[in-house]
């Protein structure tokens, strides 16, 4: 089954304590990026990886860092957490052209709470 | 960067009846406007999309438009059902589409 896997699913920690959030896709896509969701915010764009290798700042990337060694995975480090970073997180993949219409596919997200 | 604004917040709508979303954006070069449907403790899904050449799509019960000039675009549901509630989130996104921006989510319910 094509899909975008997330793990962990539901994360408690501590403020300051590093943690890996993994996200792997089956669908042999170039692109994949992270987006954080809140309420009354919607989804904000984190970082996004157009291919191995490559990565490049979203909207909100502060506190985050991301790597692209392998092409299906593209796992979301958070070295020192802080309370701010409690939110949802989605992983999402796409095949990656010149054409930027190709459908976005999105994990089933991680909740995250750092207390 | 793109700002893109979505109204209602939350929308109630009876079973059968039509339900519009709409979403305004902040900048002209932006050129795809996705729809994502969003079920609860589920990723967004696509539902449907338009690019900048085109005013007005089409997909069963569910439309979108788009209106360049005034930077805004709708979404569309006709006959709404139960099944259709969820969150809904509108985005933008230009050039190679690396980065989207998305609206805030409109919460539909349709009451049976």
């Amino acid at each position: 089954e094509a899909q975008v896997t997330q793990n962990p699913r539901y994360l408690i920690t501590v403020t300051g304590k590093k943690l890996t959030v993994t996200c792997s896709q089956n669908m042999n896509h170039e692109y994949m990026s992270w987006y954080r969701q809140d309420p009354g915010l919607g989804l904000r764009q984190i970082y996004y990886s157009m291919n191995v290798e490559v990565t490049d700042k979203g909207d909100v990337p502060e506190g985050y860092k991301v790597s692209r060694k392998e092409k299906r995975n593209f796992p979301l480090i958070l070295e020192s957490p802080s309370p701010n970073q409690t939110s949802l997180y989605f992983c999402a993949s796409r095949v990656w052209d010149s054409s930027i219409y190709n459908e976005q596919f999105f994990g089933p997200g991680t909740r995250l709470t750092v207390l | 960067g793109e700002n893109v604004e979505q109204h209602p917040s939350t929308l109630s709508v009876q079973e059968g009846d039509s339900a519009v979303i709409k979403c305004t954006y902040s900048d002209s070069a932006s050129n795809y406007f996705p729809w994502y449907k969003q079920e609860l403790g589920k990723g967004p899904q696509l539902i449907i999309d338009i690019r900048s050449n085109v005013g007005e799509k089409k997909d069963q019960r569910i439309a979108v438009t788009l209106n360049k000039t005034a930077k805004h675009f709708s979404l569309h549901i006709t006959e709404t059902q139960p099944e259709d509630s969820a969150v809904y989130f509108c985005a933008a996104s230009m050039g190679t589409g690396n980065q989207f921006y998305f609206g805030t989510g409109t919460s539909l319910t349709v009451i049976p």
